[in-house]
């Protein structure tokens, strides 16, 4: 099994819908959970950092963090065309290690 | 405040040689992780430095090697190239260490692609 899961997508939805991207992790001593996007050809850029379990929101994203089923997640609200992108999730194994998922493709078509 | 600069953008190799590629740290960052990350897959772990020592690594053979420099900056040496080591190979900088969470910030990395 591996160590993060992550549905390759891609995932289209028209603009101004509500995105849902998942990830599973199997090692329960993670306790950074990250969301990266990464446009085509650039580097991954955070979105959003969690610790341990909970919600936290910036804007239209929300990350949610469920550590008893091992499950993290990112909604977008109102999606637009600019969030076409590959999401990757990604946990902070410790001392800035970072085990990412396979990401997935989102396209938000107008 | 620069960010994080990978140098080249493209390379362009046969299999057996040999590469360089570098990286330049953010301002103020004194680790660096090398990742690299195949078409359609996410980035994977490669090795850190800290100070200038290695300071972790993932499951790549001793063939990746890097050096960090004293001003922070980096680079990932991969000898006898093979067809899989095509990739966009990221560099990602970071200020600390410790079990404490720090945001690593990634550069655009360099494609290379091995024939």
């Amino acid at each position: 099994q591996k160590e993060v899961e992550q549905d390759p997508g891609p995932l289209s939805v028209p603009e101004g819908a509500i995105v849902s991207l998942n990830c599973t992790y199997s090692n329960s001593a993670f306790q950074y959970f990250m969301w990266y996007r990464q446009y085509s050809r650039k580097g991954p850029e955070l979105l959003m950092y969690t610790y341990s379990s909970g919600n936290k929101e910036d804007g239209r994203f929300t990350a949610q963090v469920d550590k008893s089923s091992k499950y993290i997640s990112l909604f977008i609200r109102d999606s637009q065309p600019s969030d076409s992108a590959t999401y990757l999730c990604a946990i902070d194994s410790g001392y800035s290690t970072l085990t990412f998922g396979k990401g997935t493709m989102l396209l938000v078509s107008p | 405040e620069t960010g994080v600069t990978q140098s080249p953008t493209h390379l362009i190799k046969t299999r057996g040689q040999q590469v360089t590629l570098r990286c330049s740290s953010q301002s103020g960052h004194n680790t660096v992780s090398w990742y690299q990350q195949a078409l359609g897959q996410g980035p994977q772990f490669i090795f850190q430095y800290y100070r200038e020592e290695e300071n972790g690594r993932g499951n790549f053979p001793p063939r990746f090697s890097g050096l960090q420099f004293p001003n922070y900056s980096s680079e990932l040496n991969v000898n006898a190239l093979e067809l899989d080591d095509s990739a966009l190979y990221l560099c990602a900088s970071s200020q600390g260490q410790g079990p404490t969470y720090n945001e690593q910030f990634f550069g655009p990395g360099t494609r290379l692609t091995v024939l």
